[in-house]
């Protein structure tokens, strides 16, 4: 089965600066889900992504899928309180099936 | 975007009772949704697939008889917890899709005395 691994597991930063969250799985991603949660709250979409080499963004936050599709990035740029969260992502490992397979999560906290 | 909503936002019962969480596509209608379980600092685990008009298919090692699944209509599945007991508190998510990608809704979490 689709194994999705995330690091780091949580990231502490200061108000304005930059990171990185990425996502790897064991397997061919078909659709690549970057999703946000709040701790004991619902998931709030942020971007999918299906083609190898592809890069979305919204806001601040930018997502990439790599060429060889088997593994994504998150970056967020000039990060503010507000995008303090956990962040998941979430693969489609049988193209199409709308089935998804979650990585455990990036907490991430921002000192304003 | 879409709206998927869950009715209660959380429940407290007593070990031995059945549950009911309510999940609702409020703007379009889903022939196929999603349940998932989500234990603490832990990932969301798929548990079931809810389909309209006919039987949910479980993923394995999920008792089906133990989550009662209905799909009564194309905006409305529920989940049954039957028998609850203390290690079936949890956190339970749905999701389902308009036909764009997935959203889930708010969950709802329970907690079995």
């Amino acid at each position: 089965s689709q194994e999705l691994e995330q690091s780091p597991q949580s990231l502490i930063v200061q108000e304005g600066k930059n990171l990185t969250i990425n996502c790897t799985s064991s397997k061919t991603l078909y659709g690549l889900y970057w999703y946000k949660q709040k701790y004991g709250e619902g998931l709030i979409f942020l971007m999918m992504l299906q083609k190898g080499g592809e890069e979305k963004s919204h806001e601040k936050i930018t997502a990439k899928l790599d060429e060889k599709k088997q593994q994504s990035s998150l970056h967020i740029t000039a990060s503010q309180p507000s995008h303090a969260g956990i962040y998941l992502c979430g693969a489609d490992n049988q193209g199409g099936s709308e089935k998804l397979v979650f990585g455990k999560g990036t907490k991430l906290t921002v000192n304003p | 975007g879409a709206v998927v909503s869950q009715h209660p936002s959380w429940v407290i019962c007593k070990s031995g009772t059945s549950v009911k969480i309510e999940c609702r596509s409020l703007d379009f209608q889903a022939t196929t949704m999603f349940w998932y379980r989500q234990f603490p600092k832990q990932s969301l685990m798929l548990m079931a697939t809810s389909n309209e008009g006919s039987k949910a298919t479980y993923e394995q090692g999920v008792e089906k008889d133990k989550f009662l699944i209905n799909h009564a209509s194309l905006t409305l599945s529920t989940l049954t917890v039957t028998s609850a007991h203390p290690e079936d508190s949890s956190f339970y998510i749905c999701s389902a899709n308009p036909g764009d990608t997935q959203y889930f809704g708010p969950g709802t979490r329970l907690t079995v005395l």
